[in-house]
């Protein structure tokens, strides 16, 4: 499987409402990342998790909160979220401590906030 | 702090003509990079890396750190090249992955 999946891939939630982005990857990669697409621009890194820890979080807002609970799965919680955090969100992974190591996406969730 | 310079937002050119896709970085260290394609409703793919040197569909890159430029070629253009295209630089101990703003590269008949 060199595959990186994510679920699920369009949301619509309110601005009251709590919701997770799910991403699952087998391709024993122990670095997995979120990223912040907008239309028409690059991908923002958001999170980096090495090791099933957090390495980098990129002065992200709290009402997002990532975790990752083993070496497979990573998560986005949701919460209170704005209209302008109406994105793609891209979940990556990659082998972890080694250099020039490239990253593999998944197709993304596409989040709608009303 | 790092940053990655892609001038072009959008190149078009005939089916068989040379593509050339400008990336420009800027990096204290030594530079890991890399392009990466997205096809048209398809996901965000690595097409080439800085070590590998090697040629994927076509297409090379050649890193110049006296030009701080990691440029994107192919002497053919291909209708099916037609794509948005990223040049980006990873550093942060391997795992911070900073793209330019992209290169809308459209391959007319």
């Amino acid at each position: 499987d060199t595959e990186v999946t994510q679920t699920p891939k369009h949301l619509v939630m309110g601005m009251t409402n709590k919701k997770s982005l799910k991403c699952e990857q087998h391709m024993g990669h122990r670095a997995m990342y979120w990223y912040k697409q907008k239309a028409k621009k690059p991908p923002e890194l958001m999170f980096v998790y090495s090791y099933e820890k957090l390495s980098i979080n990129e002065s992200v807002p709290s009402r997002f909160s990532p975790e990752c609970p083993n070496s497979s799965l990573l998560n986005l919680h949701l919460h209170a979220l704005q209209p302008e955090d109406s994105a793609l969100y891209l979940c990556a992974s990659s082998q972890a401590g080694r250099s020039n190591q490239p990253q593999h996406f998944g197709d993304g969730t596409r989040l709608s906030i009303l | 702090a790092q940053r990655v310079t892609q001038p072009e937002k959008l190149l078009s050119v005939f089916k068989g003509a040379p593509v050339e896709l400008k990336c420009n970085y800027s990096y204290s260290g030594s530079p890991e990079l890399f392009w990466y394609v997205q096809y048209s409703r398809q996901r965000l793919q690595l097409l080439l890396r800085h070590i590998s040197r090697e040629s994927i569909k076509g297409f090379t890159a050649d890193l110049n750190k006296g030009e701080t430029s990691f440029h994107l070629k192919k002497p053919f253009a291909q209708e099916e090249d037609s794509a948005m295209y990223y040049c980006a630089l990873l550093t942060g101990g391997g795992n911070k992955l900073t793209f330019g703003t992209g290169t809308q590269l459209k391959v007319e008949l």
